[in-house]
């Protein structure tokens, strides 16, 4: 079975600008959740969405925001982008609240 | 907030030496869960801990969740070259779909 896929792997972007990233889940799982790593640190919680609702909101600024899509993809969106925006963008699917999270590999995100 | 705390932030070992790593949260847990994370890769899944008190063992890992479930540890019995990594506890405060909340992290080095 195929892992968790995103895309694009790596994005340039500039100040000001915007940006979707995308999430493919793990067949069969119904949750996707959205974390940044800045190099160095964790990873902080953005979002989670399960059945297409958001169920949970990290502490990041309105500027981000996701959506479920009914096949079970998702979306992340950042508008605006600062330099502070630049991290590694990782999304994980999981069977339930409380089974393990399989993570993508990510899309690294540089902002100049 | 719902914060993980993770000590050490590094730790760089001799092959053969023992390591280990510990997590703190200042409110209940509903469970735990430990990942992995290599040089250049996501978090991969390890163990979730779950009981208050409960221990479980991997090969050379050891898991352990305090009786209060707020705290716990990894132990790795004679590090091994392959054990390098970053190794992230992330707390389930718990809740239908509960959000995983990571620390920042114990990266090991290890020396040959």
């Amino acid at each position: 079975d195929a892992g968790v896929t995103q895309s694009p792997t790596h994005l340039i972007k500039t100040r000001g600008q915007h940006v979707t990233l995308r999430c493919s889940p793990i067949s069969g799982h119904k949750s996707v959740s959205w974390y940044q790593q800045v190099l160095g640190q964790g990873p902080q919680f953005i979002f989670q969405y399960y059945e297409k609702e958001e169920r949970g909101r990290g502490n990041f600024p309105d500027r981000f925001s996701a959506r479920q899509f009914p096949n079970y993809s998702s979306e992340l969106n950042v508008n605006a982008l600062l330099l502070g925006d630049s991290a590694l963008y990782l999304c994980a699917s999981r069977q339930t609240g409380n089974s393990p999270l399989h993570f993508g590999n990510g899309t690294r995100l540089t902002v100049t | 907030g719902q914060q993980v705390m993770q000590i050490p932030q590094y730790q760089h070992v001799q092959e053969g030496e023992d390591f280990t790593t510990y997590c703190n949260s200042s409110t209940t847990l509903s469970n735990i869960q430990w990942y992995k994370q290599r040089p250049g890769g996501h978090p991969v899944f390890l163990i979730q801990l779950v009981k208050s008190g409960e221990v479980k063992k991997q090969k050379r890992l050891t898991f352990q969740f305090g009786e209060a479930k707020k705290n716990s540890s990894l132990h790795i019995t004679a590090t091994q070259t392959t054990d390098v990594g970053t190794y992230f506890c992330a707390g389930n405060y718990g809740g239908s779909q509960g959000n995983l909340i990571f620390g920042k992290g114990t990266k090991l080095s290890v020396k040959p």
